[in-house]
């Protein structure tokens, strides 16, 4: 069965600093897709990047990007020049399509990041 | 379109009430699901729906029940509430291997 485990249940940063937010994952799938949601206090479920296992190259999203080690099977987030808004929990999230139109998600537990002014 | 809507937001109920959490999404998807959110649990499937008529079991199905009459709507229900059953409620739809989520529905039992 697929797990994801997320390490670091609450880290905090300094506003403009950079932080890497932890995931590893386990499965023997080869075909799978992995996601980090960030939940501000208004509870919405914001997707902030995505990753195909197939591709090699690391996803960007302009001050997220990830580091993806499938060896490894790691999925790391990291978010640059932090900002306030930044402030929220991350959740990563394994997704394995079973069929036409059907998919199994994993959620990670989720850290809890605070961006210090 | 509006996305994914859910109603209520909020909603406290008493030991063994029953009630309906409403889920509707405007952008014709077959595939949704049903999560609850607990704290330092992540988010866990409850059930989910690969079209209308069609629904099957998650991580955490006891308790609850759906059905999927329509394409667009997705009802959970409660048929008698535990306290146990207090969480964060989260509804989405799926398409091309992106997940859209609901605004969320916090339910407290007493």
């Amino acid at each position: 069965a697929q797990t994801v485990t997320q390490s670091q249940p609450e880290m905090s940063v300094q506003e403009a600093e950079t932080v890497t937010l932890s995931c590893t994952y386990d499965t023997s799938e080869n075909n799978y897709y992995l996601f980090w949601y960030k939940q501000p206090p208004s509870r919405q479920m914001i997707l902030v990047i995505r990753q195909e296992a197939y591709k090699q190259q690391n996803a960007t999203e302009n001050r997220f990007s990830v580091n993806f080690q499938k060896a490894a099977k790691s999925f790391s987030l990291k978010i640059s020049d932090s900002q306030l808004g930044d402030t929220a929990m991350y959740f990563c999230a394994f997704m394995k399509p079973l069929g036409p139109g059907t998919y199994k998600y994993i959620f990670g537990t989720g850290t809890r990041l605070k961006v210090l002014a | 379109n509006a996305g994914v809507t859910q109603t209520p937001k909020f909603q406290v109920l008493k030991t063994g009430q029953s009630m309906t959490l409403q889920c509707a999404q405007d952008m014709n998807h077959e595939y949704m699901s049903w999560y609850r959110q607990d704290p330092g649990m992540g988010l866990r499937l409850i059930h989910y729906s690969v079209g209308a008529g069609i629904t099957d079991q998650g991580e955490v199905p006891n308790g609850y029940n759906v059905s999927r009459s329509t394409t667009e709507d997705f009802p959970l229900r409660l048929l008698s509430a535990a306290p146990s059953q207090t969480s964060v409620y989260f509804c989405a739809s799926t398409l091309n291997n992106e997940q859209f989520f609901g605004p969320g529905t916090r339910l407290t039992v007493l």
